[in-house]
């Protein structure tokens, strides 16, 4: 058990639609990364905060946004959802900000799937 | 930005036997090469690092190896055994970067 909480765990929903992913990372952790995973693809990065403010974007589209909360659990909202858009997205927490040059704590995913 | 490319996309091995994948990386300003393993159903959990100044690490029977002139770092198993299955990502990043690159994943299959 990593100590990263994501949920749901699975996700079904139609084209057009909205969905919200959630996060809670280690206690004690203030960074937040999201990722994507498609088929037979690698992890891709969208976006990090850190204690609340966003620190990096990677290849979010602009139909999807993100934030973290005084509390530091954080959302993922993907609007206007595609086929394409399916995916397991992760969620993974670390102490440090600048520079992930130490252990990410992976969460298990959201699988979301869009009919 | 950083592009790694990984090698290969499937791997089988006879239980027992060594497993190596592969690694290249594109920037020359990456320093830190993790390897997560993703268990079925799991997140990506970290196996082992290396950094820049170091050449070679194990840890029993994982070890990874860094080129950093040639830019590639290797993942190696030995002995493995039937809980060594998994997929297995190699990655990359810099000192100040905010992201981990990472590769496209190796599914290791070990027979046993």
């Amino acid at each position: 058990d990593s100590g990263v909480t994501q949920t749901p765990k699975h996700l079904i929903t139609a084209t057009g639609q909205r969905v919200t992913l959630r996060c809670s990372p280690r206690s004690g952790d203030l960074s937040v990364y999201w990722y994507q995973q498609s088929l037979d693809q690698g992890l891709q990065f969208l976006i990090q905060y850190y204690n609340g403010e966003e620190r990096a974007k990677g290849n979010i589209l602009e139909r999807f946004s993100a934030q973290q909360f005084p509390d530091l659990h954080s959302e993922l909202n993907l609007s206007s959802l595609e086929l394409g858009d399916s995916a397991l997205y992760f969620c993974a927490s670390s102490v440090v900000d600048r520079g992930p040059t130490g252990e990410l704590f992976f969460g298990e995913g959201s699988r979301l799937t869009v009919l | 930005g950083e592009n790694v490319e990984q090698h290969p996309s499937t791997l089988s091995v006879q239980e027992g036997d060594s497993a190596v994948i592969k690694c290249t990386y594109s920037d020359s300003a990456s320093n830190y090469f993790p390897w997560y393993k993703q268990e079925l159903g799991k997140g990506p959990q970290l196996i082992i690092d290396i950094r820049s100044n170091v050449g070679e690490k194990k840890d029993q029977r994982i070890a990874v190896t860094l080129n950093k002139t040639a830019k590639h770092f290797s993942l190696h198993i030995t002995e493995t055994q039937p809980e060594d299955s998994a997929v297995y990502f190699c990655a990359a990043s810099s000192t100040g970067a905010n992201n981990l690159f990472f590769g496209t994943g190796t599914r290791l299959t070990v027979i046993p």
